[in-house]
């Protein structure tokens, strides 16, 4: 069975605090997407990836950073944390960018202090 | 205005009835996808289609791309089938997304 991974399902931070949030896919996807949602905003694109060591930014890159070094991992970082980056975070990947079935991990609800 | 739109927003229905969310886009597409989240749960892809219909049990889902426009019916629904419909569209090597649509089924 296809699956996308992430690492936390919650996690609890302090405002400042550095944030990994870690995604793996088993697909050998060249594509992988981080996005937040929001009630009321529906998902919104951060960062994505078209390949090991490429990103794109995406509507809301600012406060984040992203790192895929090898081809089934894409991590995106807050380098300090913030209260409005209270949000659950969810990874996806696919074949194709704009074409191919897209699949999502179980999400990871942070909670910023 | 939107570039993608569903409708409608929240959906209440019993049992059994049967179930159509609409969704209409104003971009050109590559693919239109269509998406279940269950509360508290990940995202799960249900159809992606760009011309056509497509069915899976009891999901049907059509595209009409000259009227940019898209359903999704569920045929005897279950309580089960209470989730958040969303509605994406594949644009130029971006993904545009709806809204949501909010369907409690009760039994």
């Amino acid at each position: 069975d296809v699956k996308v991974t992430q690492s936390s399902r919650y996690l609890v931070k302090r405002t400042g605090e550095k944030v990994f949030l870690e995604c793996v896919q088993d697909m050998d996807h060249e594509n992988m997407f981080w996005y937040r949602q929001d009630p009321g905003l529906g998902l919104r694109l951060i960062y994505f990836s078209y390949d090991v060591k490429m990103k794109e930014k995406g509507d809301i890159p600012e406060g984040y950073s992203v790192s895929r070094e090898k081809k089934e991992r894409f991590s995106l970082i807050l380098e300090s944390a913030s209260t409005n980056q209270t949000s659950m975070y969810l990874c996806a990947s696919s074949s194709t960018p704009r074409g191919g079935e897209l699949f999502f991990g179980e999400g990871s609800r942070l909670t910023v202090l | 205005k939107n570039e993608v739109e569903q409708s409608p927003q929240n959906l209440t229905a019993q049992e059994g009835e049967f179930i159509t969310i609409n969704c209409s886009y104003s971009v050109g597409i590559s693919a239109l996808h269509w998406l279940q989240q269950h509360p508290g749960g990940g995202i799960v892809s249900l159809f992606m289609l760009s011309s056509g219909k497509k069915k899976h049990g009891r999901l049907i889902a059509t595209i009409n791309i000259q009227e940019k426009h898209s359903s999704l019916h569920i045929t005897a629904s279950h309580p089960r089938d209470s989730a958040v419909y969303i509605c994406a569209v594949g644009s130029n090597y971006q993904l545009i997304w709806g809204a949501g649509t909010k369907l409690i089924i009760k039994p």
